[in-house]
């Protein structure tokens, strides 16, 4: 079984543009949740998607959006890109999504350079 | 503010040493996870906790959980280089429906 697929691996943009994250959940797997780590903070939830709907938000700034397809692969957006936005993101998945006990698979995340 | 407090955050021993880890909040959890990540991937779920007062092995890994479900710590016999890397731990916090993360213990096992 595959595991959890995130592209790219590495970006490199520069303040004020705009970047999108892929990420592609284990088959059969209906939640998708995303997260940002730095050093300094670890891990931040940033929203979990589930059957293409946002069933869970952190608490980023508006310009952090994501969505969900119908075949569970979804994407993160960041517009307006920041240097504090430099970080590694990795996205999540399991079978029914977060608050059930359940075990997350995470992919191995796009590591973000904003200069 | 970290809900989950990981302590410490640096550890640096040597081969064969015996080392403890801890997760602490002030909040109740229905259940704790333990994670670990070497560099340049994603975490990895190790062990989860779930009934107050669970201990759990896992080869050289001793996972315990607290009575009131509020902390868990993590205790590695005669450590090995291969147990390098960061430990996180994660709770599905009651009733929020995400799973949260401390920011870690990072551990290097030197040969």
């Amino acid at each position: 079984k595959a595991g959890v697929t995130q592209t790219p691996r590495y970006l490199i943009k520069t303040r004020g543009q705009q970047v999108t994250l892929s990420c592609s959940p284990i088959s059969g797997h209906r939640s998708v949740s995303w997260y940002q780590q730095t050093p300094g903070q670890g891990l931040q939830f940033l929203f979990e998607y589930f059957s293409e709907t946002q069933r869970n938000k952190g608490n980023f700034p508006g310009r952090f959006s994501g969505r969900q397809f119908s075949n569970s692969r979804s994407e993160m957006n960041v517009s307006t890109l920041e240097l504090g936005d430099s970080a590694l993101y990795l996205c999540a998945s399991s079978l029914q999504g977060q608050g059930a006990n359940e075990k997350l698979f995470f992919g191995s995340g796009t590591q973000l350079s904003v200069l | 503010t970290q809900l989950l407090e990981q302590s410490p955050q640096f550890l640096s021993i040597q081969e064969g040493e015996n080392l403890t880890v801890y997760c602490n909040s002030s909040s109740v959890f229905s259940s704790l996870q333990w994670y670990r990540q070497e560099p340049g991937e994603g975490p990895v779920l190790l062990v989860t906790v779930v009934t107050g007062g669970e201990v759990k092995k896992l080869k050289r890994l001793t996972f315990q959980f607290g009575d009131a479900r509020k902390d868990s710590s993590l205790h590695i016999t005669a450590a090995q280089p291969g147990d390098t890397g960061l430990y996180l731990c994660a709770g599905d916090h009651t009733g929020g429906f995400k799973t949260i993360f401390g920011a870690g213990t990072r551990l290097f096992v030197k040969a």
